[in-house]
């Protein structure tokens, strides 16, 4: 298993609840990126991390959105009070740092 | 305003056609991406281009990075249905390390 890992595919969410997005990088990988996909748009930069930082979350909504990347576990992408444009494609890529990137599969997130 | 342009945005063409999708910006990337994406994947990363002029070939792709670093171009010979798919050209900026930018995506169907 040595690709970039995402769960859960695909998620739904009602109107005000929480959705949290977990990635778990490349083996050896310590740099993780968070994208947008919106319908008919491309992948919007969101948020860079670095194990326990954050490097740059420049493209981060001002609220609601949060991203971490603890010393242990996955890097968890957490929106809360979602509403119905939050619905997206949510993608995670990892690097060593040297520009090369893989990217997961994505999680579907459903608002309804 | 789309920092990186890409087009066209969608291609229609019959086996054995060749074809050239461009990437153009008025910005300089210390490198350029070009990305392959399936439906309900992450796209996948096909090449990198960092030195202006630089030319890549794979197999019956041939990437080119312009020689201010401003734009790129792929070009598919004689395609193929397998070629089917959105190809997404993505930069990054100089001291801007970790945040790509990505075009809107090309769309791109081969008919047998």
């Amino acid at each position: 298993n040595a690709g970039v890992m995402q769960n859960p595919r695909h998620l739904v969410r009602r109107r005000g609840q929480e959705a949290r997005l977990r990635c778990s990088p490349m083996k050896g990988h310590s740099h993780v990126y968070w994208y947008r996909q919106l319908p008919e748009e491309g992948l919007k930069f969101m948020v860079y991390l670095q194990k326990e930082n954050i490097i740059d979350e420049s493209g981060m909504p001002k609220e609601r959105f949060s991203a971490e990347f603890p010393k242990e576990g996955p890097s968890i992408l957490r929106i809360q009070q979602v509403v119905r444009g939050d619905s997206a494609a949510y993608f995670c890529a990892s690097s060593q740092g040297t520009g090369d990137y893989t990217f997961g599969s994505g999680t579907r997130l459903t608002v309804v | 305003t789309q920092l990186l342009e890409q087009s066209p945005q969608f291609l229609s063409i019959q086996e054995g056609e060749n074809l050239t999708v461009y990437c153009n910006s008025s910005s300089v990337f210390s490198s350029l991406q070009w990305y392959r994406q399936e439906p309900g994947e992450g796209p996948v990363l096909l090449v990198t281009v960092v030195t202006g002029g630089e030319v890549k070939k794979l197999k019956r792709l041939t990437f080119q990075f312009g020689d201010a670093r401003k734009d790129s171009s792929l070009h598919i010979t004689a395609a193929q249905p397998g070629d089917t798919g959105l190809y997404l050209c993505a930069g990054v900026r100089d001291n801007q390390g970790g945040k790509l930018i990505f075009g809107q995506g090309t769309e791109l169907s081969v008919k047998p």
